[in-house]
């Protein structure tokens, strides 16, 4: 199946421990996002990646690295997460140049206890 | 920065009736792209339906339609006999020409009702 997987689905944690996310697309594309959404359902840009290359980086505490080993590929690494970091956070991928829809993963429901 | 405004947070409709779900958006953009993406409880996100501006015609998928006003910014989705199944999330999105960045609304959580 042509998709976007993440990997966890859900993923319950501790204060202060590390977490990564992992993302990767089928579908071709030369462009990947995270995306996180709040309690509210809010859905807010973090990172955009395009052929390995970082083009948007918005407000995200520098405790979140993204790392994107090809263009198929991009993850999320957590450093001491916090209770504010629990939400669902959505990989996405897209073309970059045809102004194609973002197609998403099913996303990751992050729990920080 | 482009803010997307959807101000409608629930919305409810019986099956097989029709029903509108309001968006605009703000930006000195002329060249952009919007989106209707459609959030059901499994949590999946799954586009409804895209329109360009440059477009004068309204986009149309199926059952799903838009109404476009580029002079109002103004970018509402029409369902038209609404099933079970359309129950969901809906988020309104603008994407800039030549910028990946899609931005989306705040959602309108859609109820149809048997």
């Amino acid at each position: 199946d042509t998709a976007v997987s993440q990997t966890p689905k859900y993923l319950v944690t501790q204060m202060g421990n590390d977490k990564s996310i992992k993302c990767e697309q089928n579908l071709g594309h030369d462009t990947m996002y995270w995306y996180k959404q709040d309690s509210k359902k809010f859905l807010k840009i973090m990172f955009s990646y395009n052929n390995k290359e970082l083009i948007i980086n918005e407000t995200v505490p520098n405790r979140f690295s993204p790392k994107s080993p090809d263009k198929a590929h991009l993850n999320l690494h957590i450093n001491s997460l916090e209770l504010g970091d629990s939400a669902v956070y959505f990989c996405a991928s897209s073309y970059r140049d045809v102004n194609s829809p973002l197609h998403f993963g099913n996303g990751t429901r992050l729990t920080v206890t | 920065a482009q803010t997307v405004t959807q101000s409608q947070p629930e919305m409810s409709v019986q099956e097989a009736e029709t029903v509108t779900l309001s968006c605009t958006y703000d930006t000195s953009e002329n060249n952009y792209y919007l989106f209707w993406y459609k959030q059901p409880p499994s949590r999946q996100m799954i586009l409804v339906i895209r329109q360009e501006a440059y477009k004068q015609q309204n986009a149309t998928e199926n059952r799903f339609s838009v109404n476009f006003q580029k002079a109002a910014k103004s970018f509402s989705l029409k369902i038209s006999d609404s099933q079970l199944g359309d129950t969901a999330m809906y988020f309104c999105a603008f994407m800039k020409t030549g910028n990946n960045d899609m931005r989306f609304g705040a959602g309108t959580r859609l109820t149809v009702k048997p």
